[in-house]
């Protein structure tokens, strides 16, 4: 079957460093996504990794190992506007994106 | 560019009406997506378009119909409206290719009573 595996929620305070991990079982494996989610709102696209590796992208940096079935999503600095659900979607052999329920990021003072 | 819309962005139901959900995008992008998302949980593919003329079912259609008659409009049409299609709707769309980030709508928030 299909699966993702992230933290239901986390918590972390305004300007320090939060990484948020993710695994992965798909039927073949095309990519994986990144996307944020602020609470009565669509998803927004943050990233998309193909090949193992770290791709950077101002404060926010996602890291994939397909071999381990594996991402994560790195932010930095963080802003209270990071509160929101973090959504990491493989995209399967087909072409269609697995979502998730996401991990839900509270920022605090 | 506006694009992904969706109208309308609230909608209330009773059991047994019928309803279209409008989608439109103008990116020129090949593929678009309906998908639904209940509180706390991850969106569903309900149905999805390849390019005009093209649809296919995703994980949840029953209850649900699509046409897509050009690139930009891709409308949902709930039939006999039940409790259990109250959720958010959202719309999306892709370029297809080598290119498969998803761009999304604001979302209908629908109620069925």
């Amino acid at each position: 079957g299909q699966n993702i595996d992230q933290p239901t929620e986390m918590t972390a305070t305004e300007g320090a460093i939060v990484q948020i991990n993710c695994t992965y079982q798909t039927s073949g494996f095309n990519g994986l996504f990144w996307y944020q989610q602020h609470a009565g709102e669509a998803p927004t696209f943050l990233s998309y990794n193909v090949l193992d590796g770290l791709e950077e992208k101002g404060r926010f940096s996602s890291f994939l190992s397909r071999s381990k079935g594996y991402s994560y999503l790195l932010l930095k600095e963080l802003q209270m506007k990071d509160s929101a659900s973090y959504l990491c979607v493989p995209m399967d052999s087909n072409y269609q994106l697995i979502w998730g329920a996401g991990t839900k990021l509270i920022i605090k003072p | 560019n506006a694009g992904v819309t969706q109208t309308p962005k609230f909608r209330i139901l009773k059991i047994g009406q019928s309803m279209t959900l409008q989608c439109a995008q103008d990116m020129n992008h090949n593929y678009m997506y309906w998908y639904r998302q209940d509180p706390g949980m991850g969106l569903k593919l309900i149905y999805y378009s390849v390019g005009a003329g093209i649809t296919d079912k995703g994980e949840v259609p029953n209850g649900y119909n699509v046409s897509r008659s050009t690139t930009e409009d891709f409308p949902l049409r709930l039939e006999l409206a039940a409790p259990s299609q109250t959720s958010v709707y959202f719309c999306a769309s892709s370029y297809g290719g080598e290119s498969y980030e998803q761009y999304f709508g604001p979302g209908t928030r629908l109620t069925v009573t």
